[in-house]
């Protein structure tokens, strides 16, 4: 157990509104990572952040936008969901050094209607 | 970033021994192998890591091509609860920005 929290855990909203999932740690790592996972395509990287306030894209992230202005806090905000955006969110942290395994969150269910 | 490939599924009977191949022809020196599995409904769990030797631990094996553009996870007998999607990562030794899945191994065993 790497401490990791998201919330919320299940969420169910309407095209066009905003979402924020937010991720917390306890542990104080650099990386955080959020991930989406859909049917048929695995885990897809949104967003990964290497410290406070350092933050960069991954391979999917159009539609999104993250903030981390606290360690232990890593946010994903969906400006205006759409309902492709529906899927399940996955934060994840790993160790700074060595071969440092990821940690994976229990996941964040959101619905977009 | 270097990329990995798998299968998409394999099944396995129960209490047999399965081997799950994954491909990294691009890997470079410093970039750790990880397995991952998820079981239905729950987050990724780490399964094992290795650089360049044979690994085992209590949950599995992984066996490393010489050349390092190959592993093999080893389950040495296969449970019910080992019904999962496998998943073959590289992890750069530094750096760990950019940490990206494929889709997988979608593994069944059978009774």
């Amino acid at each position: 157990d790497a401490g990791i929290t998201q919330s919320p855990r299940h969420k169910v909203t309407e095209t066009g509104t905003p979402v924020t999932l937010r991720c917390h740690q306890t542990e104080n790592h650099r990386y955080m990572y959020w991930y989406r996972q859909d049917p048929g395509h695995g885990l897809r990287l949104i967003h990964y952040s290497y410290g406070v306030k350092d933050t960069d894209k991954g391979e999917v992230s159009d539609g999104y936008s993250v903030s981390r202005s606290k360690t232990e806090d890593f946010l994903l905000t969906l400006e205006s969901a759409t309902s492709s955006q529906t899927s399940v969110y996955f934060c994840a942290i790993t160790l700074d050094r060595g071969p440092g395994e990821l940690f994976f969150g229990e996941g964040s269910r959101l619905t977009v209607l | 970033d270097a990329k990995t490939t798998q299968p998409n599924s394999m099944e396995s009977n129960e209490e047999e021994p399965v081997h799950l191949p994954c491909n990294h022809s691009t890997i470079s020196g410093t970039d750790y192998i990880h397995w991952y599995r998820q079981l239905p409904s729950q987050g990724p769990e780490y399964v094992i890591h290795g650089l360049t030797s044979n690994v085992n631990n209590r949950m599995a094996s992984l066996a490393i091509a010489e050349d390092r553009k190959s592993s093999t996870l080893i389950l040495h007998r296969a449970t019910l609860r080992d019904a999962a999607v496998y998943y073959c990562i590289l992890r750069p030794t530094g750096s760990a920005r950019q940490l990206t899945f494929g889709s997988g191994t979608q593994l069944t065993v059978l009774p």
